[in-house]
C-alpha cells in the first residue's frame, strides 16, 4: 500500500465549479500536512498547510481528518488558472521527510 | 530572496558517462533531498540529507550517489547513467514546516 494515496483524476471542470480532493495516508504517526500544487513542468510549490481544525484561504479550503487518516482540499469557484497537479504531502521523520502523494490534474475549462 | 537552485535545467547524455546534478540552497536549511518525478509515479525520494556528511537512501536510491560536504550543496552523481534514469529530477531543501524546490532538470539518457 502507498504511503499517501489521492484521487487519480484527471478531474475536468467548467469554470466557476466547485472541486473537492481527497488524500488518505497509511503512517499514523505523521505529523504535518500540506498541499503542493505543481503546474506542468515545473517544480511542485506549496500551496496550503493543513490544520486539524481545518483552514481556509480565499477559495481553498482544507480539513484533516486524524482519526481516519484523511485530507481534503475543496476549491470554490474554479478559475482557468486553477489548471495545475495538486499534490497531497505528509511530513514524517521529525518534521523532515516530506512524502507525496502521486497528485491529481484539475482542468479548468471556459 | 529563497531559493533552490539546480543545474543543468536539461541534460542528454549517452550511457555510462558519468555526471553530476549540482543543487544549491541559500535558507540555512539542514534538511536536503532528492527526488525523481516519472509520469504515474509521482515524486520519490532517491536520497536525502539531514545535515553536513549525514545522507541516506531514499524509496529509490539505486544508481545514484550523493554527498553532502557543506550544508548549502547537495549534488547529485551518476556514475553509470542508463536509459531507466531518464526523468525529471528535483532537488528540494526543507525546514519542518515547508519545502522549497529547485525548477528541475529533465535528463535524457540515450
Amino acid at each position: 500500500r502507498k504511503e499517501v494515496e489521492q484521487d487519480p483524476g484527471p478531474f475536468n471542470v467548467p469554470e466557476g465549479a466547485t472541486v473537492a480532493f481527497n488524500c488518505t495516508y497509511s503512517n499514523s504517526a505523521s505529523q504535518s500536512f500540506f498541499w503542493y500544487r505543481q503546474d506542468c513542468r515545473k517544480e511542485p510549490k506549496l500551496l496550503m498547510s493543513v490544520y486539524s481544525s481545518g483552514n481556509e484561504d480565499g477559495r481553498f479550503t482544507a480539513q484533516l481528518n486524524r482519526a481516519s487518516q484523511y485530507i481534503s482540499l475543496l476549491i470554490r469557484d474554479s478559475k482557468l488558472s486553477d489548471s495545475a497537479t495538486y499534490l497531497c504531502v505528509v511530513n514524517d521523520n521529525y518534521g523532515q521527510n516530506f512524502v507525496f502523494g502521486p497528485g491529481t490534474r484539475l482542468s479548468v475549462l471556459p | 530572496e529563497a531559493q533552490v537552485t539546480q543545474n543543468p535545467r536539461y541534460l542528454i547524455t549517452v550511457t555510462g558517462k558519468k555526471l553530476t546534478v549540482t543543487c544549491s540552497q541559500n535558507m540555512n536549511h539542514e534538511y536536503m533531498s532528492w527526488y525523481r518525478q516519472d509520469p504515474g509515479l509521482g515524486l520519490r525520494q532517491i536520497y536525502y540529507s539531514m545535515n553536513v556528511e549525514v545522507t541516506d537512501k531514499g524509496d529509490v536510491p539505486e544508481g545514484y550517489k550523493v554527498s553532502r560536504k557543506e550544508k548549502r550543496n547537495f549534488p547529485l552523481i551518476l556514475e553509470s547513467p542508463s536509459p531507466n534514469q531518464t526523468s525529471l529530477y528535483f532537488c528540494a531543501s526543507s525546514r519542518n514546516t515547508e519545502a522549497f524546490f529547485g525548477q528541475g532538470t529533465r535528463l535524457t539518457v540515450v
